[in-house]
Protein backbone atom coordinates (compact mmCIF):
# COMPACT_ATOMS: atom_id res chain seq x y z
CA UNK A 1 0.00 0.00 0.00
CA UNK A 2 1.09 3.48 -0.94
CA UNK A 3 1.74 5.76 1.76
CA UNK A 4 0.52 9.66 2.15
CA UNK A 5 1.67 11.10 -1.26
CA UNK A 6 2.28 14.88 -1.65
CA UNK A 7 3.28 16.72 -4.33
CA UNK A 8 4.98 18.68 -5.34
CA UNK A 9 7.76 18.48 -2.97
CA UNK A 10 8.94 21.64 -3.81
CA UNK A 11 7.39 24.51 -4.84
CA UNK A 12 8.85 27.86 -5.54
CA UNK A 13 6.10 30.74 -5.48
CA UNK A 14 7.10 34.75 -6.22
CA UNK A 15 4.93 37.27 -4.01
CA UNK A 16 1.32 37.48 -5.08
CA UNK A 17 1.04 34.01 -6.91
CA UNK A 18 -1.14 31.01 -5.61
CA UNK A 19 0.08 28.14 -4.77
CA UNK A 20 -1.29 24.39 -4.71
CA UNK A 21 -0.27 22.01 -2.57
CA UNK A 22 -1.85 18.41 -3.49
CA UNK A 23 -1.94 14.97 -0.68
CA UNK A 24 -2.94 11.86 -1.52
CA UNK A 25 -4.41 9.88 1.70
CA UNK A 26 -3.30 6.17 2.54
CA UNK A 27 -6.22 4.78 0.50
CA UNK A 28 -9.05 3.85 2.49
CA UNK A 29 -8.41 7.00 4.63
CA UNK A 30 -11.04 9.71 5.01
CA UNK A 31 -9.15 11.78 7.35
CA UNK A 32 -6.84 14.27 6.69
CA UNK A 33 -5.15 16.68 8.04
CA UNK A 34 -2.81 19.72 7.30
CA UNK A 35 -0.23 20.93 9.47
CA UNK A 36 2.39 23.93 9.14
CA UNK A 37 5.99 23.70 9.95
CA UNK A 38 8.72 26.91 10.40
CA UNK A 39 12.51 25.42 10.26
CA UNK A 40 13.32 24.42 14.01
CA UNK A 41 9.40 24.61 14.78
CA UNK A 42 7.04 22.41 15.65
CA UNK A 43 3.73 21.38 13.69
CA UNK A 44 1.14 23.67 13.54
CA UNK A 45 -2.01 22.49 13.07
CA UNK A 46 -4.22 23.69 10.07
CA UNK A 47 -7.51 21.93 9.01
CA UNK A 48 -9.06 18.58 9.27
CA UNK A 49 -10.68 17.47 6.25
CA UNK A 50 -13.25 14.28 6.01
CA UNK A 51 -14.46 13.28 2.75
CA UNK A 52 -15.96 16.60 1.15
CA UNK A 53 -16.51 17.93 4.22
CA UNK A 54 -14.11 20.91 6.49
CA UNK A 55 -14.70 19.73 9.80
CA UNK A 56 -12.38 21.52 11.85
CA UNK A 57 -10.41 25.04 10.05
CA UNK A 58 -9.20 26.81 13.60
CA UNK A 59 -5.62 26.86 12.71
CA UNK A 60 -6.08 27.97 9.12
CA UNK A 61 -6.35 32.01 8.12
CA UNK A 62 -9.14 33.26 6.91
CA UNK A 63 -7.83 34.84 4.31
CA UNK A 64 -5.91 33.54 1.21
CA UNK A 65 -6.04 29.66 2.59
CA UNK A 66 -8.28 27.11 1.64
CA UNK A 67 -9.00 23.48 1.82
CA UNK A 68 -10.38 20.90 0.53
CA UNK A 69 -11.19 17.32 0.40
CA UNK A 70 -13.58 15.93 -2.84
CA UNK A 71 -15.34 12.59 -2.99
CA UNK A 72 -12.48 11.70 -5.48
CA UNK A 73 -9.05 12.98 -6.14
CA UNK A 74 -6.64 14.54 -3.56
CA UNK A 75 -7.17 16.87 -0.56
CA UNK A 76 -5.72 20.59 -1.97
CA UNK A 77 -4.49 23.24 0.38
CA UNK A 78 -4.82 26.32 -1.65
CA UNK A 79 -2.93 29.47 -0.95
CA UNK A 80 -3.71 32.83 -2.64
CA UNK A 81 -1.50 35.77 -3.16
CA UNK A 82 1.37 34.19 -1.43
CA UNK A 83 3.66 36.62 0.72
CA UNK A 84 7.18 35.52 1.92
CA UNK A 85 5.91 34.51 5.50
CA UNK A 86 4.17 31.83 3.49
CA UNK A 87 7.38 29.84 3.42
CA UNK A 88 7.73 26.55 5.22
CA UNK A 89 6.88 23.02 5.14
CA UNK A 90 3.80 21.89 5.04
CA UNK A 91 2.71 18.30 6.02
CA UNK A 92 -0.26 16.29 5.20
CA UNK A 93 -1.39 13.48 7.31
CA UNK A 94 -4.33 10.95 6.86
CA UNK A 95 -5.95 8.47 9.42
CA UNK A 96 -8.56 5.52 8.69
CA UNK A 97 -10.75 6.96 11.78
CA UNK A 98 -10.81 10.21 13.96
CA UNK A 99 -9.12 9.71 17.17
CA UNK A 100 -8.19 6.40 17.60
CA UNK A 101 -5.20 5.34 14.95
CA UNK A 102 -1.80 7.17 14.60
CA UNK A 103 -1.23 9.87 11.75
CA UNK A 104 0.35 8.87 8.41
CA UNK A 105 2.25 11.37 7.46
CA UNK A 106 3.83 12.61 3.90
CA UNK A 107 6.98 14.07 3.31
CA UNK A 108 6.00 17.32 2.60
CA UNK A 109 6.06 20.07 0.23
CA UNK A 110 8.36 22.71 1.16
CA UNK A 111 6.82 25.99 -0.11
CA UNK A 112 9.77 29.11 -1.02
CA UNK A 113 7.99 32.30 -1.73
CA UNK A 114 10.92 34.71 -3.46
CA UNK B 1 -8.56 25.47 22.91
CA UNK B 2 -5.46 22.95 22.66
CA UNK B 3 -2.17 22.94 24.08
CA UNK B 4 0.98 21.05 25.18
CA UNK B 5 4.01 21.63 26.80
CA UNK B 6 7.26 19.48 26.20
CA UNK B 7 11.17 20.56 26.94
CA UNK B 8 12.92 22.21 23.66
CA UNK B 9 16.27 20.37 24.48
CA UNK B 10 17.58 17.51 25.85
CA UNK B 11 21.12 15.79 25.49
CA UNK B 12 22.38 12.43 26.43
CA UNK B 13 24.63 9.88 25.66
CA UNK B 14 24.98 6.80 23.43
CA UNK B 15 23.64 3.52 25.79
CA UNK B 16 21.64 6.02 27.87
CA UNK B 17 17.66 6.16 29.40
CA UNK B 18 16.25 9.77 28.53
CA UNK B 19 12.45 10.55 29.75
CA UNK B 20 10.66 13.05 27.57
CA UNK B 21 7.98 14.79 29.50
CA UNK B 22 4.47 16.24 28.19
CA UNK B 23 1.73 17.78 29.77
CA UNK B 24 -1.63 18.77 27.80
CA UNK B 25 -4.82 20.94 27.91
CA UNK B 26 -7.15 19.65 25.74
CA UNK B 27 -11.04 19.11 25.26
CA UNK B 28 -12.41 15.64 23.87
CA UNK B 29 -9.38 14.05 24.53
CA UNK B 30 -8.88 10.48 23.19
CA UNK B 31 -5.70 9.84 24.04
CA UNK B 32 -1.58 10.93 23.35
CA UNK B 33 0.81 9.90 20.56
CA UNK B 34 4.38 10.25 20.10
CA UNK B 35 6.03 11.32 16.90
CA UNK B 36 9.85 11.07 15.73
CA UNK B 37 11.29 13.81 13.16
CA UNK B 38 14.75 13.68 11.67
CA UNK B 39 15.73 16.55 10.25
CA UNK B 40 14.19 17.34 6.42
CA UNK B 41 12.03 14.45 7.53
CA UNK B 42 8.31 13.48 7.30
CA UNK B 43 7.40 12.64 11.45
CA UNK B 44 6.84 8.96 11.95
CA UNK B 45 4.56 7.62 14.23
CA UNK B 46 6.24 6.20 17.50
CA UNK B 47 3.59 5.34 20.29
CA UNK B 48 -0.18 5.84 21.15
CA UNK B 49 -1.81 5.89 24.80
CA UNK B 50 -5.72 5.98 24.99
CA UNK B 51 -5.77 4.44 29.05
CA UNK B 52 -3.41 5.24 31.49
CA UNK B 53 -0.14 3.47 31.83
CA UNK B 54 2.66 2.17 30.32
CA UNK B 55 3.25 0.60 26.33
CA UNK B 56 6.22 -0.61 25.60
CA UNK B 57 7.50 -0.61 21.80
CA UNK B 58 11.11 -2.37 21.79
CA UNK B 59 13.46 0.60 23.47
CA UNK B 60 10.53 2.88 23.29
CA UNK B 61 8.27 3.08 25.98
CA UNK B 62 5.52 5.77 26.67
CA UNK B 63 3.26 6.58 29.75
CA UNK B 64 -0.21 8.37 30.27
CA UNK B 65 -2.01 9.89 32.89
CA UNK B 66 -4.97 11.08 32.07
CA UNK B 67 -5.61 12.31 35.97
CA UNK B 68 -2.49 14.44 35.84
CA UNK B 69 -2.82 15.25 32.24
CA UNK B 70 0.72 14.20 31.67
CA UNK B 71 2.49 11.34 29.85
CA UNK B 72 6.38 10.39 28.67
CA UNK B 73 8.30 8.87 26.31
CA UNK B 74 11.00 6.75 27.66
CA UNK B 75 13.87 6.00 25.79
CA UNK B 76 16.75 3.33 26.62
CA UNK B 77 19.60 1.96 24.87
CA UNK B 78 20.25 5.42 23.15
CA UNK B 79 21.86 4.94 19.36
CA UNK B 80 22.94 8.19 17.55
CA UNK B 81 20.35 7.68 15.33
CA UNK B 82 17.89 8.48 17.67
CA UNK B 83 19.23 12.34 16.91
CA UNK B 84 16.19 14.00 16.08
CA UNK B 85 12.78 15.78 17.37
CA UNK B 86 10.51 14.62 19.44
CA UNK B 87 6.85 15.53 19.62
CA UNK B 88 3.95 14.64 21.88
CA UNK B 89 0.25 15.13 20.16
CA UNK B 90 -3.18 15.25 21.84
CA UNK B 91 -5.59 13.43 20.09
CA UNK B 92 -8.43 15.18 20.79
CA UNK B 93 -11.37 17.06 18.79
CA UNK B 94 -8.12 17.31 16.16
CA UNK B 95 -4.43 15.83 16.75
CA UNK B 96 -2.63 18.90 17.90
CA UNK B 97 0.93 18.51 18.70
CA UNK B 98 3.57 19.68 21.01
CA UNK B 99 6.45 22.20 20.61
CA UNK B 100 8.87 19.40 19.77
CA UNK B 101 12.20 18.46 21.94
CA UNK B 102 15.31 18.29 20.23
CA UNK B 103 17.14 15.34 20.99
CA UNK B 104 20.68 14.72 20.49
CA UNK B 105 22.33 11.52 21.16
CA UNK B 106 26.40 12.02 22.01
CA UNK B 107 28.91 9.62 21.50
Amino acid sequence: NAGVMQNPRHLVRRRGQEARLRCSPVKGHSHVYWYRQLPEEGLKFMVYLQKENIIDESGMPKERFSAEFPKEGPSILRIQQVVRGDSAAYFCASSPEKGKSPLHFGNGTRLTVT
Amino acid sequence: GQSLEQPSEVTAVEGAIVQINCTYQTSGFYGLSWYQQHDGGAPTFLSYNALDGLEETGRFSSFLSRSDSYGYLLLQELQMKDSASYFCAAYGQNFVFGPGTRLSVLP
